[in-house]
């Protein structure tokens, strides 16, 4: 499975857009995109998942490039509640498992 | 849906000592995976299984690990003659096995061995 790299950290103030970018430039045709995020002391809850669609749902956006070799979350009115780390993950459909790097650490601010 | 289970959330014991995790799935998923995540650090893959049979173990699954998911339903982890290495939180997920669908985690054990 693909490998990706994710800023460690990043800030957004309340009420904005939070835009969180992640490269996969390896990811080959069959590897899905994943996010999860996580909060402190609870499991990771997933958020989305696309294979080179962009796609909604109630929580985020992800956007593919058109290159698939990166992705960007988008969470498009930030909450004190979406303060977490997030994941991005690339696993193929026929992966049995979900190789979690140290993700993003996302802090909104008031 | 009533989630991912896992019992207990808290452990702490001593070194040497023998401890057992259990994890009960969302009910219509037939693959089940165990995960360890110690601070800072993304969770870290164990083991794996679809339905009983568990089909791939990490390497750092040591001879002091084992799971099993007996009825195909919930699943154990145990690890006998626990280290402080070990301390971490234990994570079980879920998933159904259409190809693409995401895992599903409970919130986990946090295991403390003094």
């Amino acid at each position: 499975d693909a490998k990706t790299t994710q800023p460690p950290s990043m800030d957004c103030a309340e009420g904005r857009a939070a835009n969180l970018p992640c490269n996969h430039s390896t990811i080959s045709g069959n590897e899905y995109v994943y996010w999860y995020r996580q909060i402190h002391s609870q499991g990771p809850q997933y958020i989305i998942h696309g294979l080179k669609n962009n796609e909604t749902n109630e929580m985020a956006s992800l956007i593919i490039t058109e290159d698939r070799k990166s992705s960007t979350l988008i969470l498009p009115h930030a909450t004190l509640r979406d303060t977490a780390v997030y994941y991005c993950i690339v696993r193929s459909t026929f992966g049995n498992q979900f190789y979690f790097g140290t993700g993003t650490s996302l802090t909104v601010i008031p | 849906d009533t989630g991912v289970s896992q019992d207990p959330r808290h452990k702490i014991t001593k070194r040497g000592q023998n401890v057992t995790f259990r994890c009960d799935p969302i009910s219509e998923h037939n693959r089940l995976y165990w995960y360890r995540q110690t601070l800072g650090q993304g969770p870290e893959f164990l083991t794996y299984f679809q339905n009983e049979a568990q089909l791939e173990k990490s390497r750092l699954l040591s001879d002091r690990f084992s799971a099993e998911r007996p009825k195909g339903s919930f699943s154990t982890l145990e690890i006998q003659r626990t280290e402080q290495g070990d301390s971490a939180m234990y994570l079980c997920a879920s998933s159904s096995d259409r190809g693409n669908s995401p895992l599903h985690f409970g919130n986990g054990t946090r295991l403390t061995v003094t």
